[in-house]
């Protein structure tokens, strides 16, 4: 089976920069996505990486290490609608997409 | 219907009732997709479709099966529902499986099985 790891929590103030990590063991790899979801609503399109290297957009970065098995989500200028769940998921060499667990990040003012 | 929906909003069921979940996506997406989402388990795939015609298994399909009869709808079956079935079900589409297609969800179907 896959193995997509990342932090349950984290807490934030307004206006700071949180980094919410993923790491990843799967069979083969085409990409990574990464959704935001708030609470009872459907998850939502980030961002996509296939190759290393960071991604930008907006407020939003997103980074790759296909060698380390690894990404980060990078959130930056905090607001308080950032409160959600993000989830990190992998999309392995059959083409299905497997999420990790997600992690909730609560913004404080 | 703009985007992907999803039918009913919630249901509450007696174990070993059948139950079909309704998906409909009218952006002629080729690849749909049906989840399931538990606390502290994240989205699991049940069944996927590639195209029109043609499904596979996820990664827990079992008491679950689909039908792919045309582009647009991708219900997803309980034969005899159990309360281990008891979940929130997010059906989703992407343009195709590969590449850098986005998947799209739906609102979710709030499932509780007694």
């Amino acid at each position: 089976g896959q193995n997509i790891d990342q932090p349950t929590e984290m807490t934030a103030t307004e206006g700071a920069i949180v980094q919410i990590n993923c790491t990843y063991q799967t069979s083969g790899f085409n990409g990574l996505f990464w959704y935001q979801q708030h609470a009872g609503e459907a998850p939502t399109f980030l961002s996509y990486n296939v190759l290393d290297g960071l991604e930008e957009k907006g407020r939003f970065s997103s980074f790759l290490s296909r060698s380390k098995g690894y990404s980060y989500l990078l959130l930056k200028e905090l607001q308080m609608k950032d409160s959600a769940s993000y989830l990190c998921a992998v999309r392995d060499g059959d083409y299905k997409l497997s999420f990790g667990a997600g992690t909730t990040v609560t913004v404080r003012a | 219907i703009a985007g992907i929906t999803q039918a009913p909003t919630s249901q509450i069921l007696a174990a070993g009732r059948r139950m079909t979940l309704r998906c409909t996506q009218d952006m002629r997406h080729n690849a749909m997709y049906w989840y399931r989402q538990d606390l502290g388990l994240g989205l699991r795939l049940i069944h996927y479709s590639n195209t029109a015609g043609t499904t596979g298994k996820g990664e827990v399909p079992d008491g679950y099966s689909v039908s792919r009869a045309n582009t647009d709808d991708f219900p997803l079956t309980l034969a005899s529902a159990v309360p281990s079935q008891t979940s929130v079900y997010f059906c989703a589409s992407s343009v195709e499986l590969a590449g850098g297609n986005e998947q799209f969800f739906g609102p979710g179907t709030r499932l509780t099985v007694l």
